[in-house]
């Protein structure tokens, strides 16, 4: 069964700073893996798809990689803002799981003035 | 432009109460999916359908039964609520594999 874990669980930052959030997943057998934005008591915000033949994709300040041999995936976010502080989810379709996706638990994010 | 409407938004139901949650997508996507989501367990599969006339079971199927009524709606059954099931349910939709959009959620207490 696919695993996703996501490195840290929570992070603090002052504002404008660049940070990373780390995503693993276990079978490297994927078809696309997505990055979801989760504010409190809300739903989830899709951010980025990366299907399994790119690299990388960019949607403003925000760049997602995929290295698929190895099993991970970055959140590149620059110049963080107090309102990019939310809970990032990473989410992993793969060749078993038909249409569906495999979650991450989320690093919760605060970015602090 | 709705996207993934679901209802309701919050629901307090006793042990042995049934009720069902909808779901309806106005993006005419062929894929729905039904979620939970707990504290420390992230986002688990209760069912999905791949397109209009199929279900299949997710990582977390049992107590719950669900029917999609066409290509809009994917509705989840609880036909008798455990205090287990208290949870976020949400629901999501998709064009096949490519990017899943997902409802605002449905919070629901099992007393």
């Amino acid at each position: 069964k696919q695993e996703v874990t996501q490195i840290p669980a929570a992070l603090s930052v002052p504002e404008g700073e660049n940070l990373v959030l780390n995503c693993s997943f276990t079978d490297s057998a994927i078809y696309n893996l997505q990055w979801f934005r989760q504010d409190p008591g809300k739903g989830l915000t899709s951010l980025l798809l990366i299907q399994s033949s790119q690299r990388e994709q960019t949607s403003g300040r925000l760049n997602a990689s995929l290295d698929k041999s190895s099993g991970r995936s970055t959140l590149y976010i620059a110049a963080s803002q107090p309102g990019d502080s939310a809970t990032y989810l990473c989410a992993v379709r793969d060749y078993n799981s038909g249409y569906a996706l495999n979650f991450g638990k989320g690093t919760s994010l605060l970015v602090t003035p | 432009n709705a996207g993934v409407t679901q209802t309701p938004k919050f629901q307090v139901l006793k042990t042995g109460q049934s009720m069902t949650l909808q779901c309806a997508q106005d993006m005419n996507h062929n894929s729905m999916y039904w979620y939970r989501q707990d504290p420390g367990m992230g986002l688990r599969l209760i069912y999905y359908s791949a397109s209009e006339g199929t279900t299949d079971k997710g990582e977390v199927p049992n107590g719950y039964n669900v029917s999609r009524l066409n290509k809009r709606e994917f509705s989840l059954r609880l036909e008798s609520a455990a205090p287990s099931q208290t949870s976020v349910y949400f629901c999501a939709s998709s064009w096949q594999g490519n990017i899943q959009y997902f409802g605002a959620g449905t919070r629901l207490s099992v007393l």
